[in-house]
């Protein structure tokens, strides 16, 4: 079944020790986004690539990088985790284009950082 | 900049009684989609709303966008167990960003069985 699939599921890490989460997707679609979701808050866009374009949320913190290699995986640096970063992060994607396309989220990452 | 308020926050009720979500934007919206997030799981998609006093059913869910396109609502009629979880409205604006979708805080529902 075509999926978003992110890996791993949990991730522990240590203040300030790099990090990366990755996100792969057999839709094909064009859009990737990160998303940090704090408990009990909603997903805040941190940056998404349409195609190989990058574009970044004017509020996302240096701190987070993303990298897509291919249309199939994208990946979230996180380069010095601090403790207000632990947080679910989720992966979607959508079809190329329009604002009226559908997201399809990833089971998500959940960050803790200690 | 733009944002997109949902009420209530948390909403309890017994099995069998509705419910309703509302979510209002400061501006136009171009559409809005609605997710819903199970506990411990991810936000998935349920519906999008693209035209002025749009209204649509799934089952027991009646979505509608308001007139203005700056408002919508999520009705449930006799809760399940089922329907547990967070229900997410998202809205994309009129500026055509890409990535300009805007979740509201989400309205988490408990039912009492």
């Amino acid at each position: 079944d075509a999926m978003v699939i992110q890996n791993p599921r949990y991730q522990v890490t240590q203040f300030g020790k790099p990090v990366t989460l990755s996100c792969s997707q057999t839709l094909n679609h064009n859009v990737m986004y990160w998303y940090q979701q704090k408990s009990s808050q909603a997903p805040k866009l941190l940056f998404h690539y349409y195609d190989k374009d990058f574009n970044n949320e004017a509020d996302t913190p240096d701190n987070f990088q993303s990298r897509r290699p291919n249309t199939s995986f994208c990946f979230l640096d996180i380069r010095s985790p601090g403790l207000g970063d632990a947080a679910m992060y989720l992966c979607a994607t959508s079809t190329a284009g329009p604002q009226s396309h559908t997201q399809y989220f990833g089971p998500g990452t959940r960050l803790t950082v200690l | 900049g733009q944002q997109v308020m949902q009420i209530p926050q948390y909403q309890h009720v017994q099995e069998g009684e509705d419910f309703t979500t509302y979510c209002n934007s400061s501006t136009t919206l171009s559409n809005i989609q609605w997710y819903k997030q199970r506990p411990g799981g991810h936000p998935v998609f349920l519906i999008q709303l693209v035209k002025s006093g749009e209204v649509k059913k799934q089952k027991r869910l009646t979505f509608q966008f308001g007139e203005a396109k700056k408002n919508s609502s999520l009705h449930i009629t006799a809760t399940q167990t089922t329907d547990v979880g967070t229900y997410f409205c998202a809205g994309w604006g009129d500026g055509g960003s890409q990535g300009n979708l805007i979740f509201g805080k989400g309205t988490k529902l408990s039912v009492k069985p």
